[in-house]
Formats: structure tokens, C-alpha cells, sequence
């Protein structure tokens, strides 16, 4: 079955870095888009970024572009989000998805990973 | 950026009962809309897709309608498991984004 695990949150100090990294298996990870989604504490769902089947396209929410960077290892059936300059505003649980139907449309999820941004 | 704009934000309903949830679109996303539904301290889960397809799994009672800027997604008889929060989506334009939820609670 489809599996997506996340793993790399903890807490961070305001301007710091963080990596977070999302496992997959259970699908051929290579022919999907893959996403990053976050939620704020007791807030709505916010789309951070996606990035295609073979890394050519990617795209960002203007809240963390220029800050933040999407990749993918294919080989290693791994995703990953590089995340620079971060603020209290990023404090959410961040969430892998992904969507064998369409590029846009959520089929599969994490669990989440919390990233807490705190002086 | 499209804004979807849910409502109610509330919906209290009894088991049995039937839910109606709207989400309407700043501008049109064609059939490009998708529903979802969120439990505490869970992952959401995909219902619809494409406005009117339900995901692999999804129960019957869920149906989804609509295209253009005006959406619904139907419960059409509440199950105890059903209360939770319902958001809408949209694919047609970078950035996709949500709407900011419906919760359906027990009355």
C-alpha cells in the first residue's frame, strides 16, 4: 500500500535552517508529483510547493519562496524540503502528499512532521 | 490567487441528518475542485476529486457537484464518523489552494 512517512521536524530559532525529508513507497514514486502541504496550529491547510515526476518543474508559495527548496531522489524513493531564513509564521506540521490521479489532487498523505519556529 | 470561500463555517447537525457544505470561487476553476476531510491529529483525507468523483473508497453518502465558481458536497445521511472538517480545494491555478473549512459538529 502507499506509504508516506515524514521525519526532520523539531524546534528551530527564528533565521534558522531545516531539512525535512518524506520516505515513499508502495507506488513507482518516479511517474508522480509529489507536494508539500503545512498547517498552523488550529488553522487551514496552505500549499508550500510541488515538484514534478523528474524534477523539471517545481513551484512555491510566495509565503516561502526564495526560502524554501523542494528536491527529490528518485533513486531513493525520497523527497525533501530545505528550508532557510525561517520565521514564527512557519510553525505548522508539514505534510508529504502526493496524487496518482492528477498533479494537483491529494490522494495520499502523511502523517506530518511538526516544525516549531521559537526563540 | 483564487480564494475559495467555504460556508458555513459551522454546520451542527444530528446523525441522520443531511449535510449540504458550499465552497464558492473567486474566479472559475472549471472542474478542477476537490473536497476533503480532516479528524483531529489526522492527515486529511481525499472524498472528491474533480468535483464530482468520489476517491477510491469514499462512501456513497458523499457526492459532490458543481463547476465553474459554485461547488457542494453533500453528505446525504450523517454518520457518527462523519463529523469533522471539510475542506475544498482548487487545481486549476498555481497556487492551488484551499478553502478555509467547514467544521460539521454534533448538535
Amino acid at each position: 500500500q502507499v506509504q508516506l512517512v515524514e521525519s526532520g521536524g523539531g524546534l528551530v530559532k527564528p533565521g534558522g535552517s531545516l531539512r525535512l525529508s518524506c520516505a515513499a513507497s508502495g507506488f513507482s514514486f518516479s511517474d508522480y508529483y509529489i507536494s508539500w502541504i503545512r498547517q498552523a496550529p488550529g488553522k487551514g491547510l496552505e500549499w508550500v510547493s510541488y515538484i514534478s515526476s523528474g524534477s523539471s518543474y517545481t513551484n512555491y508559495a510566495d509565503s516561502v519562496k526564495g526560502r524554501f527548496t523542494i528536491s527529490r531522489d528518485n533513486a531513493k524513493n525520497s523527497l525533501f524540503l530545505e528550508m532557510n531564513s525561517l520565521r514564527d509564521e512557519d510553525t505548522a506540521v508539514y505534510y508529504c502528499a502526493t496524487g496518482l490521479a492528477a498533479a494537483g489532487t491529494l490522494e495520499y498523505w502523511g502523517q506530518g512532521t511538526l516544525v516549531t519556529v521559537s526563540s | 490567487e483564487i480564494v475559495l470561500t467555504q460556508s458555513p463555517a459551522t454546520l451542527s447537525l444530528s446523525p441522520g441528518e443531511r449535510a449540504t457544505l458550499s465552497c464558492r470561487a473567486s474566479q472559475t476553476v472549471r472542474s478542477y475542485l476537490a473536497w476533503y476531510q480532516q479528524k483531529p491529529g489526522q492527515a486529511p483525507r481525499l472524498l472528491i476529486y474533480d468535483a464530482s468523483n468520489r476517491a477510491t473508497g469514499i462512501a456513497a453518502r458523499f457526492s459532490g457537484s458543481g463547476s465553474g465558481t459554485d461547488f457542494t458536497l453533500t453528505i446525504s445521511s450523517l454518520e457518527p464518523e462523519d463529523f469533522a472538517v471539510y475542506y475544498c480545494q482548487q487545481r486549476d491555478n498555481w497556487p492551488w489552494t484551499f478553502g478555509q473549512g467547514t467544521k460539521v459538529e454534533i448538535k
